[in-house]
């Protein structure tokens, strides 16, 4: 089945180490995203790639980078994390079809639960 | 400003009892979409339903069934005879317009559901 993995399902890592979050997917979808998801809340959105075009939302620490090497991986980058940085990380693809203004569904991975010590 | 929300934080409800789940939004687009999202225990954000500002017809698809009623605003969404595996957070979103045609996903908070043997 066509789908959305992430990986590592659960990661810890140690205040000040750079860690990475990876994702992947078989959906052949052209637009991928980072979400961020703090206990009890909704997802926030971190950035998201249009293609190969990034774009990162306003409020984004630049704690938080992204590489998309190829279609189907997309990379989340924590430079020196923070024990704030725990969260669950998603990872959501979709199919932009082009046509203006519509807005087709994500779907989204299982996320990685980040855990900082 | 565009905005979801959920007024129902919590519900429990026993097994085969029906229950719905509310969700008001604002916008002043006049092309826009509507989300569902299950997040069971696991934390994947499962994709529901998607549906778009022009679509008023309801829909059943099994338990589940949405109606949407552009006149108050409202995409609410009901589980009929409910089942402990429906026990989750549900997510409702909307979709908004922002530097063109860009779109993206406005979360309400959720509503946390619990079904009881």
């Amino acid at each position: 089945d066509a789908m959305v993995i992430q990986n590592p399902r659960y990661q810890v890592t140690q205040f000040g180490k750079p860690v990475t979050l990876s994702c992947s997917q078989t959906l052949n979808h052209n637009v991928m995203y980072w979400y961020q998801q703090k206990s009890s809340q909704a997802p926030k959105l971190l950035f998201h790639y249009y293609d190969k075009d990034f774009n990162n939302e306003a409020d984004t620490p630049d704690n938080f980078q992204s590489r998309r090497p190829n279609t189907s991986f997309c990379f989340l980058d924590i430079r020196s994390p923070g024990l704030g940085d725990a969260a669950m990380y998603l990872c959501a693809t979709s199919r932009t079809t082009g046509l203006a203004g519509v807005q087709e569904t994500q779907y989204f991975g299982p996320g990685t639960r980040l855990l900082v010590l | 400003a565009q905005k979801v929300t959920q007024a129902q934080t919590e519900i429990s409800v026993v097994e085969k009892e029906d229950v719905t789940l509310d969700c008001v939004y604002e916008t002043r687009d006049t092309t826009y979409y509507l989300f569902w999202y299950k997040q069971p225990p696991s934390g994947e954000l499962v994709f529901l339903i998607r549906r778009n500002s022009f679509d008023e017809q309801n829909e059943i698809s099994g338990r589940y069934s949405w109606n949407f009623q552009k006149s108050t605003s409202s995409f609410n969404f009901t589980i009929t005879a409910s089942q402990v595996v429906d026990s989750a957070v549900y997510f409702c979103a909307l979709s908004e317009a922002y530097a063109g045609n860009n779109r993206k996903l406005i979360w309400g908070l959720g509503t946390s559901l619990a079904v009881n043997p």
